[in-house]
């Protein structure tokens, strides 16, 4: 069992770059995330998905773009980036639903550490 | 906007020592709370999470938190710190069981020998 597999776990951009950092999980999870980690700041979420075809933004979406064709996959796409967009990026899973036994724990991926020149 | 603070970006300790980390969160009405663990160049790891069943929380490792709800706070503690322990400790909070997660900013946590 896999769980949250993140590619690349490196990258370096230049400012202007697009890419796409890649999110797959292996658990059917329906809620699935992505959250940037900045030091000092903790982790901010940057968009979210309920499921496929369902996506919201979260804390800090500006720059980013997100699509939810499967259950399987939530790639978090950078258009133009930008040197603020320097960060370590997780993607997140976890069941649907509002049940206190385990509805909000979230399985994590290792990360994918980005810089931007 | 709700929050999650965390007091002291880094905490140092003995090896044997008491670990506290402090967290407190932003709401009149007590959110679930957890406490995750991360260590170097992985993912994050959930330690524990308090969902009202009880106020004091056990969690992996030999961790675990209290919830005080006077003292809007979650603190995390382990009687006897060992080197393993080594790593970044986030407090996190979800305000209303749904799709957002509030994390604190974090506590690196040193051990030494």
């Amino acid at each position: 069992n896999a769980g949250v597999t993140q590619t690349p776990k490196f990258q370096v951009l230049k400012t202007g770059q697009s890419m796409t950092l890649q999110c797959a999980q292996d658990m059917n999870h329906e809620y699935m995330s992505w959250y940037r980690q900045d030091p000092g700041m903790g982790l901010r979420l940057i968009h979210y998905s309920v499921g496929a075809g369902i996506t919201d933004q979260g804390e800090v979406p500006n720059g980013y773009n997100v699509s939810r064709s499967t259950t399987e996959d939530f790639p978090l796409r950078l258009l133009s980036a930008a040197p603020s967009q320097t960060s370590v990026y997780f993607c997140a899973s976890r069941v649907k639903g509002g049940s206190v036994t385990g509805a909000n724990v979230l399985t994590f991926g290792a990360g994918s550490r980005l810089t931007v020149l | 906007a709700q929050s999650v603070t965390q007091l002291g970006s880094h905490v140092s300790v003995s090896e044997g020592a008491l670990v506290l980390l402090r967290c407190n969160y932003s709401s009149s009405v007590p959110p679930y709370l957890f406490w995750y663990v991360q260590y170097p160049n992985q993912g994050l790891q959930l330690l524990l999470k308090y969902t009202s069943a009880a106020t004091l929380v056990k969690g992996i490792n030999g961790f675990e938190a209290e919830f005080k709800k006077s003292e809007t706070s979650f603190h995390l503690t382990k009687p006897s710190a060992h080197m393993s322990d080594a790593a970044e400790y986030f407090c996190a909070a979800s305000y209303n069981a749904g799709n957002m997660l509030t994390f604190g900013g974090g506590t690196r946590l040193m051990v030494k020998p």
